[in-house]
């Protein structure tokens, strides 16, 4: 299947800094999804990217699709201590189906 | 995602036993999606269904493992004769349409002793 490589694995801030992590794939996709999953529950979905370049925010969150289609970025500014969770992205091919999913980054916020 | 509703949260199974995991996606979505993840690390695809219809299961385990979505209720997953390796958190999302964000449920965790 295919590979999505998110980085960093794991990150330890202080409140109030920014945070930014990538994910990249060796294939094309047509959409990036980005969830933040805390313990115990399911993924919640952050922010979806259709068009390569597309720039979105929700509130604090920021993501772009890149141009080349093979990589998204997630930045979150001023971080707080409800950030804490596992981010995940997600990409999906041209051809539809399934959605795959990088390996996660850890967000641990120190306030 | 409290539209996506999946139950039970939590299973637990012995040796041999079957598994019946349930999926009601959100009002609308006729396409839902099964993972599976394993402690510390990220979601695996199982199969992918649209309504009375299994569109890409090349993440199924060939064995014990199958899926439905008929016309009327939800999604099962079903697992047959379970084994330890079994034990995982099962996810569902569903999706309006093929080329949309999809939304997850809160997952269901098969415990297999």
């Amino acid at each position: 299947g295919q590979q999505l490589n998110q980085s960093p694995q794991s990150m330890f801030i202080q409140e109030g800094e920014d945070v930014s992590m990538n994910c990249t794939s060796s294939s094309i996709f047509n959409t990036w999804l980005w969830y933040k999953q805390e313990p115990g529950e399911g993924p919640v979905l952050l922010i979806a990217l259709y068009k390569a370049g597309e720039l979105t925010s929700n509130g604090r969150l920021t993501a772009q699709f890149g141009i080349t289609r093979k990589d998204s970025f997630l930045n979150i500014s001023a971080s707080i201590p409800s950030d804490v969770g596992i981010y995940f992205c997600a990409g999906q091919l041209d051809t539809g189906n399934q959605f795959y999913f990088g390996t996660g980054t850890s967000l641990t916020v120190i306030p | 995602n409290a539209g996506v509703m999946q139950n039970p949260r939590h299973l637990v199974r012995r040796r041999g036993q079957e598994a019946r995991l349930r999926c009601s996606p959100m009002k609308g979505h006729s396409h839902v999606y099964w993972y599976r993840q394993l402690p510390e690390e990220g979601l695996k695809f199982m199969v992918y269904l649209q309504k009375e219809n299994i569109i890409d299961e090349s993440g199924m385990p060939k064995e014990r493992f199958s899926a439905e979505f008929p016309k009327e209720g939800p999604s099962i997953l079903r697992i047959q004769q379970v084994v330890r390796g079994d034990s995982a958190a099962y996810f569902c999302a569903s999706s309006p349409r093929v080329t949309f964000e999809a939304f997850f449920g809160q997952g269901t965790r098969l415990t297999v002793v």
